[in-house]
């Protein structure tokens, strides 16, 4: 069964410092993988996509596959990331799974 | 243009009544979600639809859910009897062209269920 991981449930940095939200999967054949985000009052969204290789709000993933994660980063915090981020994986017709979500706090 | 609309926003039931959740999908997306979010987890895939084939509904929690889709427009989630378990964010997301794997859903704004 495929499983998705993210061991933090709080993260919590200051504005200026790296960020990096951790994702672990499981899966058995070549992951499809995202990073959706959900801000305050607002409903859940798409950040990026490995398969799209692109740095959104400055924010990149890269898939390891030999550690089986798709952790999330970002050189500068900035005070707007504060939210909930999920990771997800798959799609299609077996829907997507996800993490339980780690709430990202970025201190002034 | 519009996004995803779901209704009703909130809704508080007695344990053993029926509700019926509604999702509206953004017009031309063929394939369409439901999920569940319980307090503290993650989104739990329930349902998929994709234009007018039969829907798998293996992910449904119990024979208490069902769900049905109008061609590729409306769907309704509907659970009879419900118990307090059920209470969750029910979230409901559409996609396109096919839905198929490393697309991306759309999501509307949930429902938040609450069973008394």
């Amino acid at each position: 069964a495929q499983r998705v991981t993210q061991p933090e449930k709080l993260l919590s940095v200051f504005k200026g410092a790296p960020v990096e939200l951790k994702c672990n999967y499981s899966y058995s054949g070549s992951p499809e993988l995202f990073w959706y985000v959900q801000y305050s009052r607002q409903r859940l969204q798409l950040l990026l996509r490995h398969i799209s290789r692109e740095s959104i709000k400055g924010f990149t993933a890269d898939l390891n596959k030999g550690e089986t994660s798709f952790h999330l980063k970002k050189p500068f915090a900035q005070e707007e990331d504060s939210a909930m981020y999920y990771c997800a994986l798959g799609g299609g017709a077996d829907g997507l799974t996800f993490g339980k979500g780690t709430h990202l706090i970025i201190q002034p | 243009g519009a996004g995803v609309s779901q209704s009703p926003s909130n809704k508080v039931t007695e344990k053993g009544k029926d509700v019926e959740l509604r999702c509206d999908p953004i017009s031309g997306h063929t394939a369409l979600y439901w999920y569940r979010q319980r307090l503290g987890q993650g989104l739990e895939f329930l349902i998929y639809f994709q234009g007018n084939s039969a829907p798998d509904k293996s992910g449904l929690p119990s024979d208490r859910f069902s769900a049905e889709r109008t061609g590729e427009s409306v769907s309704t989630l509907t659970i009879q009897r419900t118990q307090q378990e059920d209470s969750a964010v029910y979230l409901c997301a559409s996609s396109w062209p096919a839905g198929g794997v490393g697309y991306e859903q759309y999501f509307g704004p949930g429902t938040r269920l609450t069973v008394t």
